[in-house]
């Protein structure tokens, strides 16, 4: 399995707070992801990077930002967490074909 | 008509059956396609790719269908592992980003 760990695993906010995920890899490749699941939705692209400082949006960015300041850390931050932001939240290595991290599964109430 | 576009099932097929899904995509321009199995409340993992007519792995088989812009998965002999959501993904072409369908849910059953 590639080497993609996320943190945290499970985490409960409240609206209004800010919360960071971090997606961390070991596979030195220089194509990360985010991604939310939700419901009827499938997979969604929040943000992407293709390189150290290089990011770019996906199709449902809004409210949503990303950090890349070394290869193997990518960060997803909600600057001011809502109750539509609860999902589960997926990174992914990979340009061609992609392999995921397990997840992480935030509520915010 | 949605850029990616599966059945969502569930397919409820006994053990020993062969089972098939498609997926439609709407960009005639993509070149790859893959399939994803997801086992509930896990993550998506990589289970094939199609970058020309086909490809086979054991009792997996994926076609492609660019006349009609359709792939298919092709589940001979199922297995009650093979109880999962498979993802169908299409590349945006020109770009390293990706369309996920929504999934098709498959029930092998005793």
């Amino acid at each position: 399995d590639a080497g993609i760990t996320q943190s945290p695993r499970h985490k409960v906010t409240e609206t209004g707070t800010p919360v960071t995920l971090r997606c961390h890899q070991t596979e030195n490749h220089r194509y990360m992801y985010w991604y939310r699941q939700d419901p009827g939705h499938g997979l969604r692209l929040i943000h992407y990077s293709y390189g150290v400082k290089d990011t770019d949006k996906g199709e449902v960015s809004d409210g949503y930002s990303v950090s890349r300041s070394k290869t193997e850390d990518f960060l997803l931050t909600l600057e001011s967490a809502t109750s539509s932001q609860t999902s589960v939240y997926f990174c992914a290595i990979g340009t061609y074909e992609q392999y995921f991290g397990p997840g992480t599964r935030l509520t915010v109430t | 008509r949605k850029e990616v576009e599966q059945d969502p099932g569930p397919f409820n097929v006994p053990e020993g059956a062969t089972v098939a899904f498609n997926c439609t995509y709407s960009n005639s321009a993509s070149q790859s396609f893959f399939w994803y199995r997801q086992d509930c409340r896990k993550e998506p993992k990589l289970l094939m790719s199609v970058y020309s007519s086909g490809n086979e792995d054991g009792r997996f088989t994926a076609q492609l269908n660019r006349a009609s812009q359709y792939i298919s998965l092709l589940i001979r002999d199922s297995k009650l592992s093979d109880s999962a959501t498979y993802l169908c993904v299409v590349p945006i072409s020109g770009t390293y980003k990706y369309i996920f369908g929504t999934g098709t849910r498959l029930k092998v059953l005793a």
